[in-house]
């Protein structure tokens, strides 16, 4: 149980252009996810947490405008990376818990590469 | 000073050794802690999860509390090839879906 899936595992894209990325929860019902992004030999920087059918909180320092995430049903949440530049490349990897689960459970993750 | 402190290591050990992996925290608030293993280009895997102080024991795995010290612990007996990762220790103050705090994470090398 507590499987949460991400689309798509790696993508390239050309600076200036947006790229959308997917995270579905798919035995279970997320009230919350979480987007987190990391850098190598880094630890999880948290970005920003949303909740079903609310607006999602950003942490300090995070982008709101740069970084949508949108989280319009209990299985489904997206994080769009608007105007992508290479310094926006990274590895973006999302959790998920729901009330059925004692913690969060991630995501394999999103490889980015802003060209 | 960071709120969950970790050894990033690398740590390198010979198959079959036994493991420590060890945070320190600094929140007295903290009921739930985890660990995490992240294999190279992967999301983190839940691998124990406690609440409170105590000893949890899972096949090879051990998670320790010590809420008095502000000490937890991960071991891993009979260390295998295939445990080399990197782990991370997480913790909150509630239950569920909540904001975790993360250690930096411990690189582990098994050597056959």
């Amino acid at each position: 149980g507590a499987v949460v899936s991400q689309h798509p595992s790696w993508v390239i894209c050309k600076s200036g252009t947006s790229v959308k990325i997917e995270c579905r929860s798919l035995d279970f019902q997320a009230t919350t996810m979480f987007w987190y992004r990391q850098f190598p030999k880094q630890s999880l920087m948290l970005m920003a947490t949303s909740n079903e059918g609310s607006k999602a909180t950003y942490e300090q320092g995070v982008e709101k405008d740069k970084f949508l995430i949108n989280h319009a049903s209990l299985t489904l949440s997206t994080l769009t990376v608007t105007s992508a530049h290479p310094e926006d490349s990274s590895f973006y990897i999302c959790s998920a818990g729901g009330r059925t689960q004692e913690t969060q459970y991630f995501g394999p993750g999103t490889r980015l590469l802003v060209l | 000073q960071k709120e969950v402190e970790q050894d990033p290591g690398p740590l390198s050990v010979p198959e079959g050794a036994i493991v420590s992996l060890n945070c320190t925290y600094s929140n007295s608030a903290f009921q739930y802690f985890m660990w995490y293993r992240q294999y190279s280009r992967k999301g983190p895997e839940l691998l124990m999860y406690t609440y409170s102080s105590g000893n949890k024991e899972d096949g090879r795995f051990t998670a320790q509390v010590d809420k008095s010290s502000k000490y937890i612990s991960l071991f891993i007996r009979d260390s295998q090839p295939s445990d080399s990762a990197t782990y991370l220790c997480a913790m909150s103050v509630i239950q569920g879906a909540q904001k975790l705090v993360f250690g930096q994470g411990t690189r582990l090398t098994i050597n056959p």
